[in-house]
């Protein structure tokens, strides 16, 4: 069964940095992609950040390019969102999700709030 | 980037109902659409992929088809376990992009 476990969340202040980390079960982690897709209270679905099997390469949307970095430790089979210059507009709940271009498994969330 | 015009924002149904749900692309997306639900507190799950596929363990009463830029999802005879939120994704383009949502409630 596969199972993605998010921890780090939490209420941090604007400009402030925050770690997301991701631990994954069930599949073979190394075989794929992986990504972090984000949901604001009360709205819609927003892609974040994507990172090869191999973390070789990384994509971001403008939104969050230059601030957040995905990374990965195909070791640990942990995938990471380094998230720095935060803005009150990141608080939201970080899904991590496996990436076969559409996203086929999401873990649990975790929350993030951006507040002073 | 690909916009995706999902409607109706919200939908009324009877149980046993047939419901649709439509997604239009800012540009042709080549069928690359998926179809989530989320029911409150929850993570979203996986439907539909590629337009029609219906991913496993998922009932036949969903659905999915589409061309081009315009897209439907259906939910033939309504349950009450289907009372969530809908979400279209295009992901034949970067960045990839959901819909507003749709969120189906009980008549």
């Amino acid at each position: 069964e596969v199972q993605l476990v998010e921890t780090g969340g939490g209420l941090v202040q604007p400009g402030r940095s925050l770690k997301l980390s991701c631990v994954a079960s069930g599949f073979t982690f190394n075989n794929y992609w992986m990504s972090w897709t984000r949901q604001a209270p009360g709205k819609g679905l927003e892609w974040v950040a994507s990172i090869t099997n191999s973390g070789g390469s990384t994509y971001y949307p403008d939104s969050v390019k230059g601030r957040f970095t995905i990374s990965r430790d195909n070791a640990q089979n942990t995938l990471y969102l380094q998230m720095n210059s935060l803005r009150s507009e990141d608080t939201a709940t970080y899904y991590c999700t496996r990436d076969e271009s559409y996203f086929d498994y999401w873990g649990q969330g975790v929350m993030v709030t951006v507040s002073s | 980037d690909i916009q995706m015009t999902q409607s109706p924002p919200s939908l009324s149904a009877s149980l046993g109902d047939k419901v649709t749900i439509t997604c239009q692309a800012s540009q042709n997306i080549n069928k690359y659409i998926a179809w989530y639900q989320q029911k409150p507190g929850k993570a979203p799950g996986l439907l539909i992929h590629y337009t029609s596929t219906l991913v496993s363990g998922i009932p036949s009463r969903f659905s999915g088809s589409g061309s081009g830029r315009d897209y439907s999802f259906s939910i033939s005879n309504v349950e009450s376990e289907d009372i969530a939120s809908y979400y279209c994704l295009q992901y034949d383009n970067s960045p990839r992009t959901f819909g507003g949502g749709t969120k189906l409630e009980l008549k």
